[in-house]
């Protein structure tokens, strides 16, 4: 069975750094074609990709939030971890990691990390 | 970016009745060369994540009660519930995957009437 969780705080300070970890099972991070994006939901606004890890390790990144974020591989093979520095009141929302496999739909998405920034 | 407009924002259906679901993007996101739409449909339930119901505009995912089904091609997308269920309550969110970045709907609630 495919599984992906998100974990992290739940409450951010504005200009802190946000880490998050997705981790997954059922699955290899390795596995052919398979790759690991960040999506995240504002309150009251569409879902937002922020950023994919794909398999053989390359990173594709949303252009508005380029210089914010950084995606990468967690100290486990079944974790993908999003860093998000100087967070903003703006920047609270559910923040999911979702599974595709090729250039495809999400297959698979997490529950969904709820993460309010206030200070 | 592809902007997805979906429309209406919510609608409530009575029990047994069809449900109408539109989606439009901003350019069109059939790829010629395999004459295939990049385009999702999801429903999330409250406290659940998004499930993928339909990709390709009009391919049932593996398990999706066959009174789900997507039509549409080039730029205008519609999701149709054939006979509401009172488990079908839920939002309902388009997604292109034909350009980086992906881009969404800002969903569709569905509610019983």
């Amino acid at each position: 069975q495919v599984t992906l969780k998100e974990s992290g705080p739940v409450l951010v300070k504005p200009t802190e750094t946000l880490t998050l970890t997705c981790t997954v099972s059922g699955f290899s991070l390795s596995d052919s074609r398979v790759g690991v994006s960040w999506i995240r939901q504002p309150p009251g606004k569409a879902l937002q990709w922020l950023t994919h890890l794909f398999s053989d390790g390359e990173r594709s990144y949303t252009a508005s939030l380029r210089s914010r974020l950084t995606i990468s591989r967690g100290t486990s093979a079944s974790q993908v971890v999003l860093t998000m520095t100087n967070m903003d009141p703006a920047d609270t929302g559910t923040y999911y990691c979702a599974r595709k496999i090729g250039w495809a739909p999400f297959d698979c998405w997490g529950q969904g990390a709820l993460v309010t920034v206030s200070s | 970016d592809i902007v997805m407009t979906q429309s209406p924002d919510s609608l409530a259906v009575s029990l047994g009745e069809r449900a109408t679901i539109n989606c439009k993007s901003s350019q069109s996101i059939l790829y010629s060369s395999n004459n295939k739409n990049y385009l999702a449909w999801y429903q999330r339930k409250p406290g659940q994540p998004p499930k993928l119901v339909i990709y390709w505009a009009s391919t049932r995912e593996s398990g999706v009660p066959g009174r789900f089904s997507g039509s549409g091609s080039g730029t205008d997308f519609t999701l149709t519930i054939s006979s509401l269920q009172a488990e079908d309550v839920a939002v309902y969110f388009c997604q292109q995957y034909y350009t980086t970045p992906t881009t969404f709907g800002q969903g569709t609630k569905v509610e019983i009437k």
